[in-house]
């Protein structure tokens, strides 16, 4: 158990549809990151949050945006669903700016658009 | 653009057989290189951070190795546990500090 927590852990939907994905981060950790993971590109990033402000963009669509609040628990708001969005989105915590490299991931959240 | 290969894609082996896995990066300067193992249906989970040509890192069966334009995980004597998807990532020197993932070398071993 990383004690990254993420939920809904599976969510089926229809495009054109918005979702929230949520994630908690490890006790500690200030860092929070979100990536994709789809069968044929890997992992994907998409954005960072360090204690609560924007800290590195990357791929990531305008249709998508995220947070992290005062808590430090951080929500991926996706919309305008698209057949493409369908993947494995996992949130990721660190303890600083992630220079380590060491990063921990929850299990991710199984999206799948119909 | 930073770049990130991994081979193969997809490994079989018998218990007990060593082989390695390769990671070859391009990167405008280097800050690390780590290995991560993924299990199905589960989110990666952090094996080694590599700095700079020459250091080696070693868990359990696992070395990793490191130089100027690749890396090897080298697997010993692997067990059926072993069994997982590797994922190499490199770390830029500037810019953003996330991590640039490679698409795996997924393993498995055959008791």
């Amino acid at each position: 158990d990383s004690g990254v927590t993420q939920t809904p852990k599976h969510l089926i939907t229809a495009t054109g549809q918005r979702v929230t994905l949520r994630c908690s981060p490890r006790s500690g950790d200030l860092s929070v990151y979100w990536y994709q993971q789809s069968l044929d590109q890997g992992l994907q990033f998409l954005i960072q949050y360090y204690n609560g402000e924007e800290r590195a963009k990357g791929n990531i669509l305008e249709r998508f945006s995220a947070q992290q609040f005062p808590d430090l628990h951080s929500e991926l708001n996706l919309s305008s669903l698209e057949l493409g969005d369908s993947a494995l989105y996992f949130c990721a915590s660190s303890v600083d700016l992630g220079h380590t490299g060491e990063l921990f991931f929850g299990e991710g959240s199984r999206l799948t658009v119909l | 653009e930073d770049q990130v290969t991994q081979s193969p894609e997809a490994l079989r082996l018998q218990e007990g057989e060593s082989s390695s896995l390769n990671c070859s990066y391009t990167v405008s300067g280097l800050r690390g290189l780590f290995w991560y193992r993924q299990d199905p249906g589960k989110g990666p989970e952090f094996l080694f951070t590599l700095y700079s040509a020459g250091e080696e890192k070693e868990k359990e069966r696992l070395k990793a190795t490191l130089t100027k334009k690749e890396s090897f995980l080298h697997i010993t004597a692997p067990k059926p546990e072993d069994s997982a998807t590797y994922l190499c990532a490199v770390q830029a020197r500037t810019g953003a500090n996330n991590l640039f993932f490679g698409t795996g070398t997924r393993l498995t071993v055959i008791p």
